[in-house]
């Protein structure tokens, strides 16, 4: 079965530096990848899908890259801040299956 | 407005009891979903639903039966209720399947005592 693996369930970084957030999995084939933001207490947000055939996508501070060779995806925030403190999941999906991953929670350290 | 909804935010039940969660979006979207996040934080997908067709029905006890009477609402019973039932349930609707970003509601937290 497919497995979904995103790096330390938790990363802290200093204010200012470039957080970067892995999802790696095996046994699937996405058709497309998705990442969003999950808050104490709250449902996720969606923040950025990127294709298969896409090598990389970015709005704002946010950039996420798509290597299905390596069956991974980065997710990197430039210039953290406090506010982006949360838990990033990785979600991927192909036809009608979607499946979420583990999920990494974020402390931005002013 | 609130896009997605759900109602109760909290549950908390005795062991065997049956109880139902209900969901509404008002985003005109066709695909709503049941998502389960345990201790864990751990989010699984439980049910997706098109047009008020079933799509998506991951392995799930039986016990569990989605409902949905129109394309803006997705119900979600659970008979007999177990320990192990204890988690957040979140409902979530999408333009479409696959692609579409998914608008999450605020979650159910469910306790079996």
């Amino acid at each position: 079965s497919q497995k979904i693996e995103q790096n330390s369930e938790a990363l802290n970084i200093q204010e200012g530096k470039t957080a970067t957030l892995t999802c790696n999995y095996t046994n699937y084939s996405p058709a497309y990848l998705q990442w969003y933001r999950q808050d104490p207490g709250r449902g996720p947000v969606f923040l950025l899908l990127i294709r298969e055939n896409e090598k990389e996508k970015r709005k704002e501070r946010l950039k996420v890259t798509f290597d299905t060779t390596l069956k991974q995806s980065l997710f990197h925030i430039t210039a953290s801040q406090p506010a982006d403190s949360a838990t990033y999941l990785c979600a991927l999906g192909s036809g009608n299956q979607f499946y979420f991953g583990t999920g990494t929670s974020l402390t931005v350290i002013p | 407005d609130t896009a997605v909804s759900q109602t109760p935010k909290y549950l908390v039940t005795q062991m065997g009891n049956d109880k139902s969660i209900k969901c509404e979006q008002n985003l005109g979207h066709d695909t709503m979903y049941w998502y389960k996040q345990d201790s864990k934080k751990f989010l699984k997908i439980m049910f997706s639903y098109n047009n008020k067709e079933l799509i998506i029905n991951e392995t799930v006890p039986n016990r569990f039966s989605p409902k949905s009477p129109d394309k803006a609402h997705l119900n979600l019973h659970i008979n007999s209720l177990e320990l192990g039932d204890s988690a957040v349930y979140f409902c979530a609707s999408s333009h479409g399947q696959g692609l579409g970003e998914q608008f999450f509601g605020p979650g159910t937290r469910l306790t079996v005592l």
